[in-house]
């Protein structure tokens, strides 16, 4: 069974930073693409960032370009999503996901992590 | 306000037919065949019912089905059950400057 686990969420202030993590198993991780995904009540779902299975490739949202960095572990089988100058509206559940975004295709996901930002 | 648009509501009875549809553009939904439907209960994450348009991942019962026309993707769920009262949403692939575009989501009512 694929089982992934988020962590890292908290209340942070405006201009802040944070880090992500997610551990996964009952997959061979180090062979797949890998996401986050947001949520909030008011914008709904949102694409965050993807990485191919071998870090070769990383893309983002125009929301988070140059503010957010995405990483993995394959040794740990663990994802990463390093969040930096964070805004009030990156308040969001952040979900990781299993799958291939360039086929919108997001197989597995974990429960999420609420990140908050407010002051 | 979400790239591809979705009713906000949708009902119907126990053992009925209903459509979602989810309408984007030819950027998205009418170019590519990637477009993927979500359920999504109550606090819990989404769970991905219908890829690549039409297909079903295993598990996933064959009362939901997925269509396109042209730039408007549609999910059905036949004989509606008690446990499908959930949000819906749709997202489709949109190319290699938008990459991924979510639909609002719907709010499906068994009644």
């Amino acid at each position: 069974e694929v089982l992934l686990v988020e962590s890292g969420g908290e209340l942070v202030q405006p201009g802040g930073s944070l880090r992500l993590s997610c551990v996964a198993s009952g997959f061979t991780f180090g062979s797949y693409e890998m996401n986050w995904v947001r949520q909030t009540p008011g914008k709904g779902l949102e694409w965050v960032s993807a990485i191919s299975s071998q870090s070769s490739i990383k893309y983002y949202a125009d929301s988070v370009k140059d503010r957010f960095t995405i990483s993995r572990d394959n040794a740990k089988d663990s994802l990463f999503l390093q969040m930096d100058s964070l805004r009030v509206d990156d308040t969001a559940i952040y979900y990781c996901v299993k799958g291939y975004m360039v086929r919108a295709f997001f197989e597995n996901w974990g429960q999420g992590t609420l990140v908050t930002v407010s002051s | 306000q979400s790239a591809l648009t979705q009713p906000p509501s949708a009902s119907g009875s126990p053992g009925q037919s209903v459509s979602i549809s989810c309408t984007g553009t030819s950027n998205d939904v009418g170019r590519f065949n990637y477009v993927s439907w979500f359920q999504q209960h109550p606090g819990k994450a989404p769970k991905l019912l219908i890829y690549d348009v039409t297909k079903r991942p295993s598990g996933v019962p064959d009362r939901f089905s997925g269509s396109k026309s042209g730039n408007t993707a549609s999910l059905t769920v036949s004989g509606l059950q008690a446990e499908d009262d959930a949000d819906y949403y749709c997202i489709s692939y949109a190319g290699a400057k938008n990459f991924v575009v979510f639909g609002g989501g719907t709010k499906l009512t068994v009644l």
